[in-house]
């Protein structure tokens, strides 16, 4: 599976959309980019998937590149309770391992 | 649906002890999967199942056996623990894209 890419840490105002980006230059054509969260001491949790399409659900907006060597997460209207750990990965649709690396952490300032 | 559910939630063993950790969901998923997360790191695959009667090594299986007598759960177990097994250890079940996650094990072994 390929490796990722994120920025240790991110601060986003309350109310504003939270950018939070992700690299993954080496990624295959048959690999998904996943984010999941991981909100403090909880069992992460799946937000969003996508293989080359950009994806909305009703958590946030996944932002693929034409090249895919890179993406982003969007949530749209940061809340306080958006602050965690966001970790992004990528793996094959059969693939039984989730590659979690140390994220970026994102803290929502009021 | 109670989704994913982990018993017990924390554990102190002494170094040499065993112990069973249980995995339970009922959402009726083939694939179910343990991790153990260290501070400050991502999650680590130690062992997962595709099916009932089935189970696979994962990243770091060694110091680990795993059972799937039961399609709705997944046991951990720790035949002589050690320190370095002081962990929180998370089960997770998918049905094919996202992965669901329990709660968490708190495990320290003094």
């Amino acid at each position: 599976d390929a490796k990722t890419t994120q920025p240790p840490s991110m601060d986003c105002a309350e109310g504003r959309a939270a950018n939070l980006p992700c690299n993954h230059s080496t990624i295959s054509g048959n690999e998904y980019v996943y984010w999941y969260r991981q909100i403090h001491s909880q069992g992460p949790q799946y937000i969003i998937h996508g293989l080359k399409n950009n994806e909305t659900n009703e958590m946030a907006s996944l932002i693929i590149t034409e090249d895919r060597k890179s993406s982003t997460l969007i949530l749209p209207h940061a809340t306080l309770r958006d602050t965690a750990v966001y970790y992004c990965i990528v793996k094959t649709a059969g693939a039984n391992n989730l590659f979690f690396g140390t994220g970026t952490r994102l803290t929502v300032i009021p | 649906n109670a989704g994913v559910t982990q018993t017990p939630k924390f554990r102190v063993l002494k170094t040499g002890q065993s112990m069973t950790l249980l995995c339970a969901q009922d959402m009726n998923h083939e694939y179910m999967y343990w991790y153990r997360q260290d501070p400050g790191m991502g999650l680590r695959l130690i062992h997962y199942s595709v099916g009932e009667g089935t189970t696979a090594k994962g990243e770091v299986p060694d110091g680990y056996n795993v059972s799937r007598l039961k399609k709705q759960n997944f046991l951990l177990g720790l035949e002589s623990a050690a320190p370095s097994q002081t962990s929180v250890y998370f089960c997770a079940s998918t049905p094919g894209y996202e992965q669901y996650f329990g709660p968490g094990t708190r495990l320290t072994v003094t």
